[in-house]
C-alpha cells in the first residue's frame, strides 16, 4: 500500500530534550516536506526536500532541522525543544512534476 | 502573514445543504489551488484542485469555483452529507512553495 508513515504518533517531552520524529514513503517521491498545524493557522511548512541531500527553508524552520540521506526518509529533528514547539506535525511527498500531495497521519508532540 | 485567507472558520449546515467555503490568495504566482480535507486523527487528503486557467471544476458533489481577476476561490460542496463533516483546507502552490488557508471546520447536521 502507496503510504507516508511517521513515528511517534504521539509524543510528551519536556524542554531541551533532543527528539527525532522519522517519516518515510514508499512511493519513491523525490519531493518530501514536513508542516505543523496549529489551530487557527492551518498548515506551514517547517522544511521540504527536493531530492536527496537537497533541504530547503519553508515558512518557519527556526528550532528545526531535517536530514535527506535516503529518497524515501526525511526525518524532523528538534535539537533543544520548546513549549512553543507544541503542535501537530506531518509529513507529505509527492513527486517533482506531480501535484498531489500524500500526507502521513500526523505526529501530535507536546513540549512541557 | 497568511498569503492565503479562508473564511468561514466553522460552518454548519443541514444535510442536503449546500457548503460554501471561500478563499483569497495574494501572490499571483500560485499556479495550482487543491482542497484539503482533513477527518479527525488523520492527514489530510486531497479532494480536488484547479489550475487558473480553467473558472470551474466539478467533481461529483465537490465544485471548485475560481475568479482569477480577483485572486479568490471557492469550494462548493452540494447535497452536504454528515459524512462530509471534516476539515476543509484550500492552499495555493507556486514553484515549490505551498500555501494553506487556515481551514473551515464543516459540521453537518442530520
Amino acid at each position: 500500500e502507496a503510504q507516508v508513515t511517521q513515528n511517534p504518533r504521539y509524543l510528551i517531552t519536556v524542554t531541551g530534550k533532543k527528539l527525532t520524529v522519522t517519516c518515510s514513503q514508499n512511493m519513491n517521491h523525490e519531493y518530501m516536506s514536513w508542516y505543523r498545524q496549529d489551530p487557527g493557522l492551518g498548515l506551514r511548512q517547517i522544511y521540504y526536500s527536493m531530492n536527496v541531500e537537497v533541504t530547503d527553508k519553508g515558512d518557519v524552520p527556526e528550532g528545526y532541522k531535517v536530514s535527506r540521506k535516503e529518497k524515501r526518509n526525511f526525518p524532523l529533528i528538534l535539537e533543544s525543544p520548546s513549549p512553543n514547539q507544541t503542535s501537530l506535525y506531518f509529513c507529505a511527498s509527492r513527486t517533482l512534476a506531480g501535484n498531489t500531495q500524500y500526507f502521513g497521519p500526523g505526529t501530535r508532540l507536546t513540549v512541557l | 502573514q497568511q498569503q492565503v485567507k479562508q473564511s468561514p472558520q466553522s460552518l454548519i449546515v443541514q444535510k442536503g445543504g449546500i457548503s460554501i467555503i471561500n478563499c483569497a490568495y495574494e501572490n499571483t504566482a500560485f499556479d495550482y489551488f487543491p482542497w484539503y480535507q482533513q477527518f479527525p486523527g488523520k492527514g489530510p487528503a486531497l479532494l480536488i484542485a484547479i489550475r487558473p486557467d480553467v473558472s470551474e471544476k466539478k467533481e461529483g458533489r465537490f465544485t471548485i469555483s475560481f475568479n482569477k481577476s480577483a485572486k479568490q476561490f471557492s469550494l462548493h460542496i452540494m447535497d452536504s452529507q454528515p459524512g462530509d463533516s471534516a476539515t476543509y483546507f484550500c492552499a495555493a502552490r507556486g514553484n515549490n512553495d505551498m500555501r494553506f488557508g487556515a481551514g473551515t471546520r464543516l459540521t453537518v447536521k442530520p
